[in-house]
């Protein structure tokens, strides 16, 4: 149980592509989700919290309108990198808890490596 | 603001010995969460073991187990046994209790480990 599915793995393409990524929640309801970013050899760092039905939490430093999130199921969750750039390539981890079990940990989906060139 | 701190950027240990990763935390929270996460190099995010703070009693999951000291805000853990399918980066987590908390996980730099045969 417990599953969380992340869609593409990976995507390439150019400067100035929109790019969506999903993250499925397969076995259970998630009324949050979490995004994260990771630079190579280096830690997590949450971008925003996705919350069903309501606006995305977004942490400081991250651009509202660069990474765009949709929660408009208790299962899916999607972050769409719009125009994006070289400096976007990044590895994008989403994570989600079962609604309702406070003491459950998150989950992890499976990551997506996303190369702009 | 919580903060989680890995002292040890690399480790290595024998096919069949003990090692210890250490991780010291900050906060002001009073019930919390802490998790150590596994990190292959596949890059998918696996719960390796969790601890409630409330409870005095070390969690414990077949060769991993944590030392769990509340006072001294320290959260180590102990992989016995070590085999080659450990290799991964190891990450510590904070998450405040929900209640009047973030659901947010804060993530510490790592740890690599390498098992060598």
């Amino acid at each position: 149980g417990a599953v969380v599915s992340q869609h593409p793995s990976r995507v390439i393409c150019k400067s100035g592509t929109s790019v969506k990524i999903e993250c499925r929640s397969l076995d259970f309801q998630a009324t949050t989700m979490f995004w994260y970013r990771q630079f190579p050899k280096q830690s997590l760092m949450l971008m925003a919290t996705s919350n069903e039905g309501s606006k995305a939490t977004y942490e400081q430093g991250v651009e509202k309108d660069k990474f765009l999130i949709n929660h408009a199921s208790l299962t899916l969750s999607t972050l769409t990198v719009t125009s994006a750039h070289p400096e976007d390539s990044s590895f994008y981890i989403c994570s989600a808890r079962k609604t309702g079990l406070e003491n459950q940990p998150q989950h992890f989906g499976d990551g997506t490596r996303l190369s702009i060139l | 603001a919580q903060t989680v701190t890995q002292s040890q950027p690399e480790m290595s240990v024998q096919e069949a010995e003990t090692v210890t990763l250490s991780c010291t935390y900050d906060t002001s929270e009073s019930n919390y969460y802490l998790f150590w996460y596994k990190q292959p190099p596949s890059r998918q995010m696996i719960l390796v073991i969790r601890q409630e703070a409330y409870k005095q009693q070390n969690a414990t999951e077949n060769r991993f187990s944590v030392n769990f000291q509340k006072a001294a805000k320290s959260f180590s853990l102990k992989i016995s046994d070590s085999q080659l399918g450990d290799t991964a980066m190891y990450f510590c987590a904070f998450r405040a209790a929900f209640q009047g908390g973030s659901e947010k996980l804060v993530f510490g730099k790592g740890t690599k480990l390498t098992v060598n045969p």
